[in-house]
């Protein structure tokens, strides 16, 4: 069973670039959440899919920032003219939703890191 | 809206100490708790959660946790914590009604001296 894998671990950028993540979830989970982690903070939610069907979106989530899950599997974020306030960790969490009301359990991937110079 | 507060940034215990870690969280219904690890530069590992029955929950590497409503508590323990215990410590809760996400408290470090 593997578990979420996220690529690439760490990124560098300069202001103004786009970078984009990717993150695999565990197979057959159907939801897939993306949360940014700042130093010293918990994780605070971005956006969150079931299947392929985008469903929140924080509103932390400017519009220089876009996810996709197509199909239904991976998924990637991809940041638009990136700014130094967007350096973070940027975490990918999966879970399996049996239509068990809120009983899930998310998991999570090792995190990319981002850095804007 | 649900919050969660871990009122010890920082907690320095001996190795072979037992640790205790503090989670409050505001919520309005029966919450769903999590506690998760984090080790530097590593994604989130879970430790354990509550969804409903026994208030005492066992989890990986030893933790227990206690879900009290009556002091809207979820704290995390061990009886003797090792060197490789040393990490960040996050309570969350979630979700709700058409809420998914989980919401973080802010994390409590641990580190172990021999």
């Amino acid at each position: 069973d593997t578990g979420v894998s996220q690529n690439p671990r760490h990124k560098i950028t300069k202001r103004g670039q786009n970078v984009t993540f990717r993150c695999d979830p565990i197979s057959e989970h159907n939801r897939l959440y993306w949360y940014r982690q700042t130093l010293g903070q918990g994780p605070e939610f971005l956006t969150y899919f079931q299947n392929e069907a985008q469903l929140e979106k924080s509103r932390l989530l400017s519009d220089r920032f876009s996810a996709e899950r197509p199909k239904g599997s991976f998924s990637t974020l991809e940041i638009q003219r990136t700014e130094q306030g967007d350096s973070a960790m940027y975490l990918c969490a999966s879970s399996l939703n049996r239509g068990q009301g809120f009983r899930e359990t998310q998991y999570f991937g090792p995190g990319t890191r981002l850095l804007v110079l | 809206a649900q919050s969660v507060t871990q009122p010890d940034i920082h907690i320095t215990v001996s190795e072979g100490a037992s640790l205790e870690l503090r989670c409050n969280y505001s919520y309005g219904a029966t919450p769903y708790l999590f506690w998760y690890v984090q080790s530097p530069g590593q994604g989130l590992q879970l430790l354990l959660k509550y969804f409903s029955g026994d208030t005492l929950v066992q989890g990986i590497k030893g933790f227990e946790a206690e879900f009290k409503r009556s002091q809207s508590s979820f704290n995390l323990r061990k009886p003797s914590v090792h060197w490789s215990d040393a990490a960040e410590y996050f309570c969350a809760v979630g979700p709700r009604s058409n809420d998914y996400k989980l919401s973080f408290g802010a994390g409590t470090t641990v580190t172990v001296r021999a």
